[in-house]
């Protein structure tokens, strides 16, 4: 079975500072694929950023990178000179590519920006 | 801009109404996906769809939930009869399988906020 961990349910950062937002993974599936989603306030779900198992390189998506460590099966968020915007819930999820391929999510990690 | 749209975004009902939640996949999306988000059990998987057949529904209370999808533009979510415990955000989900890498993601319509008193 496939399970999602993110052991921080808030942080509060500095705006303009660096943010890494904990994930850790478990699953004996060879290949899968690691997301994560950003929940504004709003609601909505928005995808940030994808890294597949056997991407050689980390993830990189304008201020989103990926720093991903196969080895110790983390997928670990970091969020470069952060706005108040980024204020949010980001959700860490992973999902397999055979079989079901529905997305397995962490519980979450409020991130608060603080002027 | 492709988005996954919902409807409704909101429904307050009594207990032991009928509850229908709809959702239009992007076009060309092969696979729905029926999300729960509570507090207590943070988002799980109710059901999914693959070119309109449902491949694992094994998250969904049987007796009560049913997904269909009528078409490939329209998927269907019904609660009946509804309970309290129902109370929660029901997102939908589209995606392209077997897609390119960039398609892997899926995307997420607004979600319907659902209120059982």
């Amino acid at each position: 079975a496939q399970k999602i961990t993110q052991t921080q349910p808030g942080m509060f950062v500095q705006e303009k500072e660096a943010v890494t937002l904990d994930c850790t993974y478990d699953t004996s599936d060879p290949s899968y694929g690691l997301f994560w989603y950003k929940q504004p306030s709003s609601g909505e779900m928005i995808f940030l950023i994808y890294q597949g198992s056997y991407d050689q390189q980390n993830a990189t998506e304008g201020r989103y990178s990926l720093n991903f460590q196969k080895a110790r099966k983390s997928a670990n968020l970091v969020i470069s000179a952060s706005q108040l915007g980024d204020s949010a819930m980001y959700f860490c999820a992973m999902k397999r590519f055979e079989g079901a391929q529905k997305l397995v999510f962490g519980q979450g990690t409020r991130l608060t920006i603080n002027p | 801009d492709a988005r996954v749209t919902q409807t409704p975004r909101h429904k307050v009902t009594e207990m032991g109404q009928e509850v229908t939640m709809r959702c239009q996949p992007i076009l060309g999306h092969n696979t729905v996906f029926w999300y729960r988000q509570t507090m207590m059990q943070g988002l799980e998987l109710l059901a999914y769809f693959r070119n309109r057949a449902p491949l694992d529904d094994s998250g969904m209370p049987k007796d009560r939930f049913s997904a269909e999808m009528p078409d490939a533009t329209l998927a269907t979510l019904k609660i009946q009869p509804s309970e309290p415990r129902d109370s929660a955000v029901y997102f939908c989900a589209s995606g392209l399988v077997p897609g390119t890498i960039s398609s892997y993601e899926q995307y997420f319509g607004p979600g319907t906020r659902l209120t059982v008193t």
